[in-house]
């Protein structure tokens, strides 16, 4: 079936402009979580849904990103104000159910802040 | 100190020979561990989770040594094909959010 999709995949903005990135997790999926990934390290933790519920905003790294899951199924990372340190790889993941199974990932936004 | 750690490399392995590499964490109350693949410009996949016994799916082989607190990937009988950065994943106590490590790069060359 169809893995975790994202878009856009490419995102160039100017400094200061808001971004919104979607994510589309595997159909049945509960969970579903957002990662930042800079070259050469490994994803960072952002934020994770259960449903519709946001469980988990620790890893956001300021009130510029937010993100929704309003129905449970699709979710947005969204950037107010974007700056060139946003510029990263956001990767979106999904897993089953809220146990502890496998995390997909999609095959990810890249961001760059002009 | 990083949550987890691990090296960067790159791990330059002729083909055929074994690689190992390990991976350390600094949580004890750290609950699941996992080693992810990933090739270059592509998301992360998971290559075997990590349990307390130690497991081996094929050539690979993942141990847990919770005492020192690191985990270990070993490749037999390396191939081209194993060309990677190889990511360790650890998810704590609470919650399902999973902390990873900077990557080992690997390069098996003929």
């Amino acid at each position: 079936g169809a893995g975790v999709s994202q878009s856009p995949r490419y995102k160039v903005t100017k400094r200061g402009q808001d971004v919104a990135l979607r994510c589309d997790p595997i159909s049945g999926h509960v969970s579903l979580y957002w990662y930042r990934q800079a070259l050469g390290q490994g994803p960072e933790f952002l934020t994770y849904f259960n449903y519709e519920a946001q469980q988990d905003k620790s890893g956001l790294p300021n009130d510029r990103f937010s993100a929704e899951r309003p129905e449970g199924s699709i979710s947005t990372l969204t950037i107010q104000r974007t700056e060139q340190r946003d510029s990263a790889m956001y990767r979106c993941a999904s897993s089953l159910g809220t146990g502890k199974e496998t995390q997909y990932f999609g095959p990810g936004t890249r961001l760059l802040v002009l | 100190r990083k949550e987890v750690e691990q090296d960067p490399g790159p791990f330059n392995v002729p083909e055929g020979a074994t690689v190992a590499f390990n991976c350390t964490y600094s949580n004890s109350a750290s609950q699941s561990f996992f080693w992810y693949r990933q090739d270059c410009r592509k998301e992360p996949k998971l290559l075997m989770s990590v349990y307390s016994s130690g497991n081996e799916d094929g050539r690979f082989t993942a141990q847990l040594n919770r005492a020192s607190q690191y985990i270990s990937l070993l490749i037999r009988d390396s191939k081209l094909s194993d060309s990677a950065t190889y990511l360790c994943a650890v998810r704590g106590a609470a919650g399902n959010k999973l902390t990873f490590g900077g990557g080992t790069r690997v390069l098996v060359k003929p």
